[in-house]
C-alpha cells in the first residue's frame, strides 16, 4: 500500500492551460516536498511546506499543504513545455525520512 | 560547486555479474539514500545511512548491499546481477537535522540493464 498517492497518475495538457495535481494520504507528515523530475536525471527540490494550511509560490507554481497536513496540491497556471516533467510529492514522517508519492507525469503540448 | 555525483549513468552487463555502481557527494552531508526506480514511477528506499559505518535497510527489499566507510561516498553492490534488477538507481543525500526539513538533493542516476 503506497502512503501517498497522487492524482492523475498521466496529464497530457496544451500551453497555457492550467493544471492541478493532488498528493493524498491517510497519514500525517511533518512536512511536504514537491520534487520535479526530467527524464534521465534526479528529481529536483522545487518547495517545502511546513505549515497546515501554508501556501508558497513559485513563479506560475502555487503549491498548497492541507489543514490536516495529510494532502497537498500543486496549481501551475498557463503551463508552459518547459514544465513537462514527472512531479513527485514527499512526505517527511519519523525520523526524517522521505516517503514518495506516486507521481504524476506532466506533458505540456506547445 | 557542491553536487553529488554517480557513475556510471548507463550500465549493461550480463547475468550473473558482480557490479558495483558509485556515490560521491562534496555537501558533506551525513545522511545518503540509494532509491530504486522503474522508469516514470515512483521512488522506492532500499539503503541509507546516517554516517560513517552506518548503513541500514529501506523500505524496499533488495538484494544489494551498500558501504559508508567516508562521508562523501555511498556504494551500492549487486554480487550476482540478474534480469529483475534492471532499473534505474538514484543515490541521494541530505543533512542530518531535526525536524520537518530533510531535504534531499538527488545525483543523476545509474540505469542498469541487465541482460
Amino acid at each position: 500500500t503506497q502512503l501517498l498517492e497522487q492524482s492523475p497518475q498521466f496529464l497530457s495538457i496544451q500551453e497555457g492551460e492550467n493544471l492541478t495535481v493532488y498528493c493524498n494520504s491517510s497519514s500525517v507528515f511533518s512536512s511536504l516536498q514537491w520534487y520535479r523530475q526530467e527524464p534521465g536525471e534526479g528529481p529536483v527540490l522545487l518547495v517545502t511546506v511546513v505549515t497546515g494550511g501554508e501556501v508558497k509560490k513559485l513563479k506560475r507554481l502555487t503549491f498548497q499543504f492541507g489543514d490536516a497536513r495529510k494532502d497537498s496540491s500543486l496549481h501551475i497556471t498557463a503551463a508552459q513545455p518547459g514544465d513537462t516533467g514527472l512531479y513527485l510529492c514527499a512526505g517527511v514522517k519519523g525520523a526524517n525520512n522521505l516517503f514518495f508519492g506516486t507521481g504524476t507525469r506532466l506533458t505540456v503540448i506547445p | 560547486e557542491a553536487d553529488i555525483y554517480q557513475t556510471p549513468r548507463y550500465l549493461v552487463i550480463g547475468t550473473g555479474k558482480k557490479i558495483t555502481l558509485e556515490c560521491s557527494q562534496t555537501m558533506g552531508h551525513d545522511k545518503m539514500y540509494w532509491y530504486q526506480q522503474d522508469p516514470g514511477m515512483e521512488l522506492h528506499l532500499i539503503h541509507y545511512s546516517y554516517g560513517v559505518n552506518s548503513t541500514e535497510k529501506g523500505d524496499l527489499s533488495s538484494e544489494s548491499t551498500v558501504s559508508r566507510i567516508r562521508t562523501e561516498h555511498f556504494p551500492l553492490t549487486l554480487e550476482s546481477a540478474r534480469p529483475s534488477h534492471t532499473s534505474q538507481y538514484l543515490c541521494a543525500s541530505s543533512e542530518r537535522l531535526g525536524g520537518p526539513y530533510n531535504e534531499q538533493f538527488f545525483g543523476p542516476g545509474t540505469r542498469l540493464t541487465v541482460l
